[in-house]
């Protein structure tokens, strides 16, 4: 069974730290994975999103990277702030359907101040 | 209006009611998805429609009725429906280029369900 797993389920952090997330998934036949952020109550807001080729993106404090061979994802965050506090969700689609996203249960982060 | 919007935003019903969730994009997307979000569970792909046609219908029991009038609406018609699909409902947007591919996918800001 194609599944994505996210570890921690939540996270907590002082201000200013550099952080990782992590994602891995079952099958290493993706056709892309995404990392998306969800704040309390609201939608998702699509952060970076690797395609199979790749081996990393990156935009602004985050860098996102792929290592297929060995089903992972990591989400890089550096020097986090306050405003970086919501749920990280990663998101892979695998090769057969390029449109259906499986998405892991996500990680809550804090930043504290 | 920019990008994707669901209305409405809240929504409470009994088990008798039949409701519809509306959704919208103008993003000149040409497909569009309903996803549902439940507590302590992934979110899960519910219907697809690419070019106004469904492609995708992950199983979802038939009290819930996706339509897709154009390629900018997508609807989600409620009817019987149970406490246990109380939920997140988001819609989403992308390209299907001519090639076939499916391009990045841009969420609504979701409609919040409960059902007494």
């Amino acid at each position: 069974k194609q599944e994505v797993t996210q570890i921690p389920a939540a996270l907590s952090v002082p201000e200013g730290e550099n952080l990782v997330l992590n994602c891995s998934f079952t099958d290493s036949a993706i056709y892309n994975l995404q990392w998306f952020r969800q704040d309390p109550g609201k939608g998702l807001t699509s952060l970076l999103l690797i395609q199979s080729s790749q081996r990393e993106q990156t935009s602004g404090r985050l860098n996102a990277s792929l290592d297929k061979s060995s089903g992972r994802s990591t989400l890089y965050i550096a020097a986090s702030q306050p405003g970086d506090s919501a749920t990280y969700l990663c998101a892979v689609i695998w090769g057969g359907s390029n449109y259906k996203l499986t998405f892991g249960k996500g990680t809550l982060l804090t930043v504290n101040p | 209006e920019t990008g994707v919007t669901q209305t409405p935003r809240h929504l409470v019903m009994g088990m008798t009611n039949k409701k519809s969730l509306k959704c919208e994009q103008h993003l000149g997307h040409n497909a569009m998805y309903w996803y549902k979000q439940s507590a302590k569970k992934p979110l899960e792909l519910m219907f697809v429609y690419s070019l106004e046609e469904r492609v995708e219908n992950n199983s979802v029991p038939s009290r819930f009725s996706p339509e897709c009038p154009n390629s900018s609406h997508l609807f989600l018609h409620l009817h019987t429906l149970q406490p246990e699909d109380s939920a997140l409902y988001l819609c989403a947007s992308s390209l299907r280029t001519s090639g076939g591919t499916y391009n990045e996918q841009f969420f609504g800001p979701g409609t919040r369900l409960t059902v007494l």
